[in-house]
């Protein structure tokens, strides 16, 4: 069965510009969550989507978007880029949207902002 | 608000002796669930062991322990047998509902 994926592995973009990236879940898996991972703040959630709503937000400004689509497929947007965006975002999948279920993580998109 | 602490950024051990990771947490919940997960150099996170707050039973897997002090909101991990392949960041987190929050992480090196 194959892993968690995110695409793409590396992005370098600009102040000002917006970004998509992508995170196709294990098959089978409805719920998909977002973290952002710097080295000064450390892993902190973004959102969770099951079933193509949106569960819950984290603590992010409305720059920060997302969805999910009918076949559990994520993407996280970010408008208006800002030097401090610049982070590994790391998307995980699970079966079911609770509380004790084991997260799998894919490998990150390690966006850079200059 | 709930918080996670790991106290230790960094920590070394010898191959094949034990190390153990500290985390502290703090809530008002009673129920809630504890990780703690491993990310070596490929960046993907790894669930290394899972706890639910009202089993007062500690978790075990294989090399991997902790010992979960509800009373002290402590949930430690002990790596027994330390290998090359346990080098890796370590992030303790603590989940209730919706909401996950994670430590800061602990990078652990492993001395050949």
């Amino acid at each position: 069965k194959a892993g968690v994926t995110q695409t793409p592995r590396y992005l370098i973009k600009t102040r000002g510009q917006q970004v998509t990236l992508s995170c196709s879940p294990i098959s089978g898996h409805r719920s998909v969550s977002w973290y952002q991972q710097t080295p000064g703040q450390g892993l902190q959630f973004l959102f969770e989507y099951f079933s193509e709503t949106q569960r819950n937000k984290g603590n992010f400004p409305g720059r920060f978007s997302g969805r999910q689509f009918s076949n559990s497929r994520s993407e996280m947007n970010v408008s208006t880029l800002e030097l401090g965006d610049s982070a590994l975002y790391l998307c995980a999948s699970s079966t079911r949207a609770a509380t004790n279920e084991k997260l799998f993580f894919g490998s990150g998109t390690q966006l850079s902002v200059l | 608000a709930q918080t996670v602490t790991q106290s230790q950024p960094e920590m070394s051990v010898q191959e094949a002796e034990t190390v153990t990771l500290s985390c502290t947490y703090d809530t008002s919940e009673s129920d809630y669930y504890l990780f703690w997960y491993k990310q070596p150099p490929s960046r993907q996170m790894i669930l290394v062991i899972r706890q639910e707050a009202y089993k007062q039973q500690n978790a075990t897997e294989n090399r991997f322990s902790v010992n979960f002090q509800k009373a002290a909101k402590s949930f430690s991990l002990k790596i027994s047998d330390s290998q090359l392949g346990d080098a890796a960041m370590y992030f303790c987190a603590y989940r209730r509902d919706d909401k996950i929050i994670f430590g800061k992480g602990t990078r652990l090196h492993i001395l050949p």
